[in-house]
């Protein structure tokens, strides 16, 4: 079962807030990525876990954010300071095999 | 730097005719090629994939072709239907690299199937 939750599925918030996500598998699955899509725009790369450990990084994921995988099923992903160019949706993957497998994002909007 | 293209915004279909989406590359090392189709407000669903081994790959109305020398790939989707208009997104990867094979997307075309 490739499935995967997210929660929250949208969020408003203030400029200078922290948020954070979460996301689920149904199903243990070694790889989880985190992806942003922004209006107009295919997902970009944020972070890559095996397991508990977070092994890549992209430079869109700037000092305010950060991610975790505690104990290898659950992931978060934490915005501190929000900006308005953080407005974007945050989408979860699960790696199986060559291909990757989509939550339903968070639509985040930063006021 | 877009590594992957996809220069039409959009395409109109009619039903029952064939849709064809195109998508450029410009990384060598992509070696493993992805489309996906998204609804407005969820996630991209994976559609169909093709290694760079192969040059044709079909499942059922969905059939990918990769032209690695033009570093081009096209969607073939026959006979269109009006469930299909959706934004369609290429998606490429270096399975071959040690690092977190993670995907370049295009921009992605509005299909829109015209009953």
């Amino acid at each position: 079962d490739t499935g995967v939750s997210q929660d929250p599925r949208h969020k408003i918030t203030k400029r200078g807030q922290n948020v954070t996500f979460r996301c689920d598998p149904i199903s243990e699955h070694n790889r989880l990525y985190w992806y942003r899509q922004t209006l107009g725009q295919g997902p970009e790369f944020l972070t890559y876990f095996q397991n508990e450990a977070q092994l890549e990084k992209s430079r869109l994921l700037s000092d305010r954010f950060s991610a975790e995988r505690p104990k290898g099923s659950f992931s978060t992903l934490e915005i501190q300071r929000t900006e308005q160019g953080d407005s974007a949706m945050y989408l979860c993957t699960l790696g199986v095999a060559n291909e990757q497998f989509f939550g339903p994002g968070t639509r985040l909007t930063v006021l | 730097d877009q590594q992957v293209k996809q220069n039409s915004p959009s395409l109109s279909v009619q039903e029952g005719r064939i849709s064809i989406l195109n998508c450029d590359y410009t990384n060598s090392m992509f070696d493993y090629f992805l489309w996906y189709k998204k609804y407005p407000a969820e996630g991209p669903t994976f559609l169909i994939s093709i290694s760079s081994i192969k040059d044709k790959n079909e499942d059922g109305r969905f059939t990918v072709f990769l032209n690695k020398s033009a570093k081009h790939l096209s969607l073939h989707i026959v006979p269109s239907q009006p469930g299909d208009s959706a934004v369609y997104f290429c998606a490429a990867s270096a399975l071959a690299g040690t690092g977190a094979n993670n995907l370049f997307f295009g921009t992605g075309t509005r299909l829109t199937v015209i009953p």
